[in-house]
């Protein structure tokens, strides 16, 4: 067990539709990264939130936004839902200063979101 | 940017034995970190193992342990004395910079067998 956790576990929505995920890091991290996993892949990097600022974004559309709040814990927000984005959600969390040492990322159990 | 290839997409070893899981990456970047995480069935990802570019050494987690070879740009894992609860899916990936992006590669299934 990481500590971090994601909610809910499973999704089922149907296309156009929007979805939000949630995520509550570990103790005493400042930082929060989602990935999407597709079926059979590698995850994904979608973007970074530090400070409950964006930090860094890779090559997802704007209907993939984000937050993270004032007790570092982050959504994941997707609009108009298509079904490529049916997909494992992984969150990871980890922090700038200390323990745990600067890049290494501790995920949650994902979220499963199928969309039909 | 930054690239990692897995080329052995499947994997199997007898319990107690040794197995070798291959990674390659390519980055322009001189300060970067390698990490293996291990993804069981049950879809967590676990942190296996770390290592930092600018450290020759190898590092080394119990049973598991790297060979990082930098010039070639290769960073393969080793387990040792496998058992039944390494199986699982097997990701290698990098980070460089303060972004903390992981770019992972494609994953190796291993399976561990009696």
């Amino acid at each position: 067990e990481t500590g971090v956790t994601q909610s809910p576990t499973h999704l089922i929505k149907t296309r156009g539709q929007q979805v939000t995920l949630r995520c509550s890091s570990q103790s005493g991290h400042n930082t929060v990264s989602w990935y999407q996993q597709a079926l059979g892949q590698g995850p994904q990097f979608i973007f970074q939130y530090y400070r409950e600022e964006e930090n860094g974004r890779g090559n997802f559309p704007p209907r993939f936004s984000g937050l993270q709040f004032p007790n570092y814990s982050s959504e994941l927000n997707v609009n108009a839902l298509e079904l490529d984005d049916s997909a494992l959600y992984l969150c990871a969390s980890s922090s700038d200063r200390g323990r745990p040492r600067p890049h290494e990322q501790y995920f949650g159990p994902g979220t499963r979101l199928t969309v039909t | 940017a930054q690239t990692v290839t897995q080329s052995q997409p499947e994997m199997s070893v007898q319990e107690a034995e040794t197995v070798t899981l291959s990674c390659t990456y390519d980055t322009s970047e001189s300060n970067y970190y390698l990490f293996w995480y291990k993804q069981p069935p049950s879809r967590q990802m676990i942190l296996v193992i770390r290592q930092e570019a600018y450290k020759q050494q190898n590092a080394t987690e119990n049973r598991f342990s790297v060979n990082f070879q930098k010039a070639a740009k290769s960073f393969s894992l080793k387990i040792s004395d496998s058992q039944l609860g390494d199986t699982a899916m097997y990701f290698c990936a990098v980070v460089t910079g303060t972004a903390s992006k992981l770019t992972f590669g494609t994953g190796t299934r291993l399976q561990v067998t009696l």
